[in-house]
C-alpha cells in the first residue's frame, strides 16, 4: 500500500534553517500537506502544496516538491524556540484519501 | 472565526465501557472526519460525514461509529472499550468533502485513556 516515510527526530540550533523531509510513494498523489501538532494541541496546517507545483513560499515556510523522487520537504528559515513541535507530511492519494507520516520532532537547541 | 472544537478534552474510562466524543466544526464546514492517533500506529483515519450521511469509512471495527446532526455537530462513539483505545481522538472539519480535496482543520483532539 502507499506509504509515508520522515525522519523521527530533527535537531537544530535557533536561528539555524531546518530542513524536514518526507518521502512518499503514491505517484499519482494529488496534495501534499505540512502539519504541526504542539504539546497537548491538536493538528495545525502550516502549509499545502499542488503536485503539480515544485515550490511554494509562504513567510519563514519553503515547500519543495521533487515529483520525480517523490520527496517533499519542509524548510524553516531562522527555527525559533516557538517552532518545537511535530511536523507531520501527509499526501492525498488517488482515492483522495490521507496517507500520513509518522511525523517529526524538531528540538531547538539554545 | 472560531475554530474545531473536540469535547471532553480528557476521559479516563476502563475495559469494556463505552465512550462518547464531541466535534463542533468551522462555522460553514459540513464536512467532519475522525482520526485515532497513537504512538505505535500514527494517525488513522476513521470515518468522514457530510450532511448528516458517512461517506467513507476507514479500518476499524464496528465498535468505532459516529454521526452528524443538522448543525454539522459530530459525535463519535466508541463501544466495549479495549485498552488499545487509548489514544488522541482528533476530528478536523472543512468546507466540502475532504475526500475531493478540500483542506481540513484540526481540533486539539480528545485524549482518551482505558484502563
Amino acid at each position: 500500500g502507499e506509504d509515508v516515510e520522515q525522519s523521527l527526530f530533527l535537531s537544530v540550533r535557533e536561528g539555524d534553517s531546518s530542513v524536514i523531509n518526507c518521502t512518499y510513494t503514491d505517484s499519482s498523489s494529488t496534495y501534499l500537506y505540512w502539519y504541526k501538532q504542539e504539546p497537548g494541541a491538536g493538528l495545525q496546517l502550516l502549509t499545502y502544496i499542488f503536485s503539480n507545483m515544485d515550490m511554494k513560499q509562504d513567510q519563514r515556510l519553503t515547500v519543495l516538491l521533487n515529483k520525480k523522487d517523490k520527496h517533499l520537504s519542509l524548510r524553516i528559515a531562522d527555527t525559533q524556540t516557538g517552532d518545537s513541535a511535530i511536523y507531520f507530511c501527509a499526501e492525498m492519494d488517488s482515492n483522495y484519501q490521507l496517507i500520513w507520516g509518522a511525523g517529526t520532532k524538531l528540538i531547538i537547541k539554545p | 472565526k472560531a475554530g474545531v472544537t473536540q469535547t471532553p478534552r480528557y476521559l479516563i474510562k476502563t475495559r469494556g465501557q463505552q465512550v462518547t466524543l464531541s466535534c463542533s466544526p468551522i462555522s460553514g464546514h459540513r464536512s467532519v472526519s475522525w482520526y485515532q492517533q497513537t504512538p505505535g500506529q500514527g494517525l488513522q483515519f476513521l470515518f468522514e460525514y457530510f450532511s448528516e450521511t458517512q461517506r467513507n469509512k476507514g479500518n476499524f471495527p464496528g465498535r468505532f461509529s459516529g454521526r452528524q446532526f443538522s448543525n454539522s455537530r459530530s459525535e463519535m462513539n466508541v463501544s466495549t472499550l479495549e485498552l488499545g483505545d487509548s489514544a488522541l481522538y482528533l476530528c478536523a472539519s472543512s468546507l466540502g468533502l475532504a475526500t475531493v480535496g478540500e483542506t481540513q482543520y484540526f481540533g486539539p483532539g480528545t485524549r482518551l485513556l482505558v484502563l
